[in-house]
């Protein structure tokens, strides 16, 4: 069965620190990849996907994810994170064919201290 | 504004009534999706339906069902609520079709659900 794993629960930053989530799935066929951002008190939003070609991917605010299909990760960065970044941080897979369903990994809460 | 709409924005029953929680959107969108998010755990699939007329289980389906009578709506419904159902509720949109970016998912705000 497919499934996905986020190893970081939760995450302290400051501000100007560089930020790497990790998240590694199982599924042995093709893939697509998301990351969802939830705000507080918000619902998800999409920072960025991966579908194909270029395996590293770049999304809003400055966000960017690298595939490495060798290691199944889709690992979330940013090179200099805000206080306005605090939120709930969460991957996704699909399998590229067959069907529309998601599997979510659990989540990493990133607070930002300003 | 296209999107996706919930109601209730949020809700508190008594265990054993009967409630159901309304999505609706207005994109067209043929597959729509309930989720349940709780501390931890993440997102987990409640149930789904790829086109109207038809649904399928998700991981977590038991207590709950749903409906797809028309394309922009997809009510799901708690028989007979128990505590372990206080969550909070997304639903979600997505297209259908071949290419792999029609598999994005929308979201909508959410249903805080408490059952005492």
């Amino acid at each position: 069965a497919q499934s996905v794993s986020q190893h970081n629960h939760h995450v302290i930053l400051s501000e100007a620190a560089s930020l790497e989530l990790g998240c590694n799935y199982s599924y042995g066929g093709t893939v697509n990849l998301f990351w969802y951002v939830q705000y507080p008190g918000q619902h998800l939003q999409l920072l960025l996907k991966y579908f194909s070609g270029d395996p590293l991917v770049k999304g809003i605010k400055g966000f960017e994810a690298e595939f490495i299909k060798s290691k199944f990760s889709f690992n979330l960065r940013k090179p200099s994170v805000q206080w306005s970044d605090t939120a709930e941080y969460f991957c996704a897979v699909n399998a590229a064919s067959g069907t529309y369903k998601y599997i979510f990994g659990t989540g990493t809460r990133l607070k930002v201290l300003a | 504004i296209a999107g996706i709409t919930q109601a209730p924005t949020s809700q508190i029953l008594a265990a054993g009534r009967r409630m159901t929680l309304r999505c609706t959107q207005d994109m067209r969108h043929n597959a729509m999706y309930w989720y349940r998010q709780d501390l931890g755990l993440g997102l987990r699939l409640i149930h789904y339906s790829n086109t109207a007329g038809t649904t399928g289980k998700g991981e977590v389906p038991d207590g709950y069902s749903v409906s797809r009578a028309n394309t922009d709506d997809f009510p799901l419904t708690l028989a007979s609520a128990v505590p372990s159902q206080t969550s909070v509720y997304f639903c979600a949109s997505s297209k259908t079709g071949t290419s792999s970016s029609y598999n994005e998912q929308f979201f909508g705000p959410g249903t805080r659900l408490t059952v005492l």
